[in-house]
């Protein structure tokens, strides 16, 4: 069972909006900046948000961040077929003193 | 450009022990927190410990606390994670990463590939 809870799938068609969510607490979400990472089959996890609502370099602006409480968002525009991947937040938790991830959600473009 | 190579992983019998290692290039290794996170088989991803620039700080996960170790050594630019009495439900793919910050409490932008420890008898 993960510390910060996330919908196992999500499906959407091309040309879109998706958004995951991602559940968390006050010693995680409530006080500290969350991550998502991407994680396309076969391949390791990639940066795609960071502070909540930062993007690195390279990653197209269909993709962006949102915290409100102890709650998390990530959303997907422009829905393409290469979005489909596992979708991970993390945020570091004050009380475990150790960063925690959500479960996952399984993106699925139709 | 950010390299991160991990190696050490294998098949092992539980109750045995494991050491894996990173080898880091491209950025200025001593400026950053390093990272372990692995992946069980179909599974999700699971932060394990993480090290501050100069060792001073270190976390880890309560599932393999007392039982794993983080180290690292600045002038070889490797991180490395000393793995005992180890247990089936260890089985993953274990990834390196690299933080952003000094200290353990930053994110971390960089993966390496990882490398499979497979607890099996």
């Amino acid at each position: 069972q993960s510390v910060l809870t996330q919908p196992p799938s999500a499906s959407e068609t091309p040309g879109q909006r998706v958004t995951i969510s991602c559940s968390g607490s006050s010693s995680n979400i409530g006080s500290n900046f969350v991550t998502w990472f991407q994680q396309l089959p076969g391949t390791a996890p990639k940066l795609l948000i960071y502070r909540n609502n930062e993007r690195p370099s390279g990653i197209p602006d269909r993709f962006s961040g949102s915290r409100s409480g102890t709650s998390a968002s990530l959303a997907i525009s422009g829905l393409r077929s290469e979005d489909e991947a596992d979708y991970y937040c993390a945020v570091w938790d004050d009380s475990l003193r150790g960063w925690v991830f959500g479960g996952g959600t399984k993106l699925t473009v139709l | 450009e950010v390299q991160l190579v991990e190696s050490g992983g294998d098949l092992v019998q539980p109750g045995r022990s494991l050491r894996l290692s990173c080898a880091a290039s491209g950025f200025i290794f001593d400026d950053f927190a390093m990272y372990w996170v692995r992946q069980a088989p179909g599974k999700g991803l699971e932060w394990v410990s993480g090290i501050s620039w100069n060792s001073g700080s270190i976390g880890y996960a309560d599932s393999i606390k007392g039982r794993f170790t983080i180290s690292r050594d600045n002038a070889k630019n490797s991180l490395y994670l000393q793995m005992n009495s180890l247990r089936p439900e260890d089985t993953a793919l274990y990834y390196c990463a690299k933080g952003t910050g000094s200290y353990i409490k930053y994110y971390f932008d960089s993966w390496g590939q990882g490398t499979l420890v497979t607890v099996s008898a």
